[in-house]
């Protein structure tokens, strides 16, 4: 079975600061890795998406991923975040039968 | 934009009557969509994978005659949830992967609320 882990539930940092946020998937078989993003009162939005190839991607405002095989993991990281980065955060590997499995989420607080 | 597209985005039903969600893909044709469901402050759970032509797929612990799924065009797949109870409130969001399941984006819709009072 698929499973994923976010490891921070809450994280609240101060503009400016630099973001990481864990995931740690399980699966035996090939997977495709996403990040979305749910804004307050809003529907989810894909941050970025691995498929193959360079383990480093970059998606929409500012933020990238580094897929590493060997340890089954797809951090996210942002180098300076920013108020509006206020949300929640969902890692969702996708096996090829097309389901997505969610993590539990990452609430991230940006303070102004 | 928008490629995927649910309507409602929000009701509001009586318990016991029926309520039904559509998810459609906009642009594109989705032989295999996916429903989702996310209780507050939890993250969302697959509930059934809806087949263009034939029955849906219903993960474990979900009632397949509760929650009757339709998948009766390339665009388009409901999700009716039958006899509703206050329980059954919760945000319903659809998926579907462009360009087939394989190696390709899915995306997601806005999201329904429903509320069961």
């Amino acid at each position: 079975a698929q499973s994923v882990s976010q490891h921070n539930h809450h994280v609240i940092l101060s503009e400016a600061a630099s973001l990481e946020l864990g995931c740690n998937y399980s699966y035996g078989g090939t997977v495709n890795l996403f990040w979305y993003v749910q804004y307050p009162g809003q529907h989810l939005q894909l941050l970025l998406k691995y498929f193959s190839g360079d383990p480093l991607v970059k998606g929409i405002k500012g933020f990238e991923a580094e897929f590493i095989k060997s340890k089954f993991s797809f951090n996210l990281r942002k180098p300076s975040v920013q108020w509006s980065d206020t949300a929640e955060y969902f890692c969702a590997p996708n096996t090829n039968a097309g389901k997505s499995t969610f993590g539990d989420g990452t609430t991230l607080t940006v303070k102004p | 934009g928008a490629v995927v597209s649910q309507h409602p985005s929000w009701v509001i039903c009586k318990s016991g009557t029926s309520v039904k969600i559509e998810c459609r893909s906009l642009d594109f044709q989705a032989t295999t969509m996916f429903w989702y469901r996310q209780f507050p402050k939890q993250s969302l759970m697959l509930m059934a994978t809806s087949n263009e032509g034939s029955k849906a797929t219903y993960e474990q612990g979900v009632e397949k005659d509760k929650f009757l799924i339709n998948h009766a065009s390339l665009t388009l797949s409901t999700l009716t949830v039958t006899s509703a109870h206050p329980e059954d409130s919760s945000f319903y969001i659809c998926s579907a992967a462009r360009g087939g399941i394989i190696g390709n984006t899915i995306y997601f819709g806005e999201g329904s609320w429903l509320t069961v009072v």
